[in-house]
């Protein structure tokens, strides 16, 4: 079964300060991974996913299949950056599809 | 389009009463699914729904959770009877198509507390 780990439950960094908020997930296929993100009192939304290489709100993330690792990153952090980041895999194909979420990181930017 | 909705935005119940968590999903979205937050599990899928149909609850943590999909347009998340430990915040999504190239739109949430 696949399994997405992230290490962190909370990670403070100062404003202007690079932001990596790690992912690591066990899967024998060819993964799809995502990154979702909540704001304070806001829905849980997509930020970025692996397959479209986009960059969202200066956040990128690099899928490493060598490391099994998709870690979201930022050069310089901001104040509205702070939320929860969530990190998840899907695994769809022949009529299934599943979807793990990792419990989350709690990013906090410091003024 | 309003998006998913969720009702209620926050249920506060005695234990052993039965809740029932409603979700609207966005038009034309085929594919619909139950997610659990909390502090120690993080996000879990409980069930997802396409076309009607329920694919896959094996997520579903107790025969005391049960979901329905009577219509396109509405489904419901029932506990029965309910425990403390439920105490979550519980969402709803939505999508069309499910797959790698899916977005799942997300509800607001129903904040649950059990006493």
């Amino acid at each position: 079964a696949q399994r997405v780990t992230q290490p962190e439950k909370l990670l403070s960094v100062f404003k202007g300060a690079p932001v990596e908020l790690k992912c690591n997930y066990s899967y024998s296929g060819s993964p799809e991974l995502f990154w979702y993100v909540q704001y304070s009192r806001q829905r849980l939304q997509l930020l970025l996913r692996h397959i479209s290489r986009e960059s969202i709100k200066g956040f990128t993330a690099d899928l490493n299949k060598g490391e099994t690792s998709f870690h979201l990153k930022k050069p310089f952090a901001q104040e509205e950056d702070s939320a929860m980041y969530y990190c998840a895999l899907i695994v769809s194909g022949a009529g299934s599809y599943q979807l793990t979420f990792g419990k989350g990181t709690k990013l906090s930017v410091i003024p | 389009d309003a998006g998913v909705i969720q009702s209620p935005r926050h249920e506060v119940t005695e234990m052993g009463q039965e809740v029932t968590l409603r979700c609207k999903p966005i038009s034309g979205h085929d594919y619909l699914f139950w997610y659990r937050q909390t502090m120690m599990r993080g996000l879990e899928l409980l069930i997802y729904f396409n076309n009607n149909v329920p694919i896959d609850d094996s997520g579903m943590p107790e025969d005391r959770f049960s979901a329905k999909m009577p219509n396109a347009s509405f489904s419901t998340l029932k506990i029965q009877p309910s425990e403390p430990r439920d105490s979550a915040v519980y969402f709803c999504a939505s999508s069309h198509p499910a797959g790698a190239e899916e977005t799942q739109y997300f509800g607001p949430g129903t904040r649950l507390l059990v006493l």
